[in-house]
């Protein structure tokens, strides 16, 4: 089965700050990866799909990119709206298969 | 405007039954797969079932499988979670997602808000 590892796992920044959250898988999925937000309480929100295309209506201060093993999920400035955990996931055929999650927190 | 609303769950001892249901309203449902995904408290989230627009073809993670079983009935507009033997660590959050495409090989653009199961003596 492929294994899904995000890192950090908690990040702490500042408003304004660049942030990057890295997602590797332990064997190649070419581009079948989606991001995800998740606040407290709420049911997770997709930001992107196929490694880098924007879901409709997410701010265009996110960003992904990647292909194979290795993934990044880019927020260009942070907004006070971000801190949130934030889950890649590999989907094919028969399964979905998450990370671990990187919790964005205030530094 | 597209919306999932999960049903069903509650308390229950180890070795219950629950049936989780998933009512689709606002899009054209049977042309799209739903997933089952699942949170425990204070941990991440884990996919626990699909299955493919034409429903002919479940899928399960390794954790459940055997005991839960997926179905839909478009009639309704409804899917479903047939959860048996259920044990303490099926306790959590449970999620309905809709797939963007008619096979469980998409990601999830549509979620509900969850329904809660706990299972505990």
């Amino acid at each position: 089965d492929i294994q899904m590892t995000q890192s950090p796992s908690t990040l702490s920044a500042s408003v304004g700050d660049r942030v990057t959250i890295t997602c590797r898988a332990s064997q190649t999925i070419s581009t079948w990866l989606a991001w995800y937000q998740q606040k407290a309480g709420k049911a997770p929100k997709m930001l992107i799909y196929q490694a880098s295309n924007l879901e409709s209506g997410v701010p265009s201060r996110f960003s992904g990119s990647g292909s194979g093993t290795e993934f990044i999920l880019t927020i260009s400035s942070l907004q006070p709206d971000d801190f949130a955990t934030y889950y890649c996931q590999h989907y094919n055929t028969y399964s979905w298969t998450f990370g671990q999650g990187t919790k964005v927190e205030v530094k | 405007e597209v919306q999932l609303l999960e049903s069903g769950g509650g308390l229950v001892q180890p070795g219950g039954s629950l049936r989780l249901s998933c009512a689709a309203s606002g899009l054209k449902y049977d042309i799209y797969a739903i997933n089952w995904v699942r949170q425990a408290p204070g941990k991440g989230l884990e996919w626990v079932s699909g299955i493919s627009s034409f429903g002919d073809t479940p899928y399960y993670a390794d954790s459940v499988k055997g005991r839960f079983t997926i179905s839909r009935d478009k009639s309704k507009n409804t899917l479903y979670l047939q959860m048996n033997s259920l044990r303490v660590e099926d306790t959590a959050l449970y999620y309905c997602a809709k797939g963007d495409c008619s096979s469980v090989g998409c990601p999830g653009d549509h979620w509900g808000q969850g329904t809660l199961v706990t299972v505990s003596s």
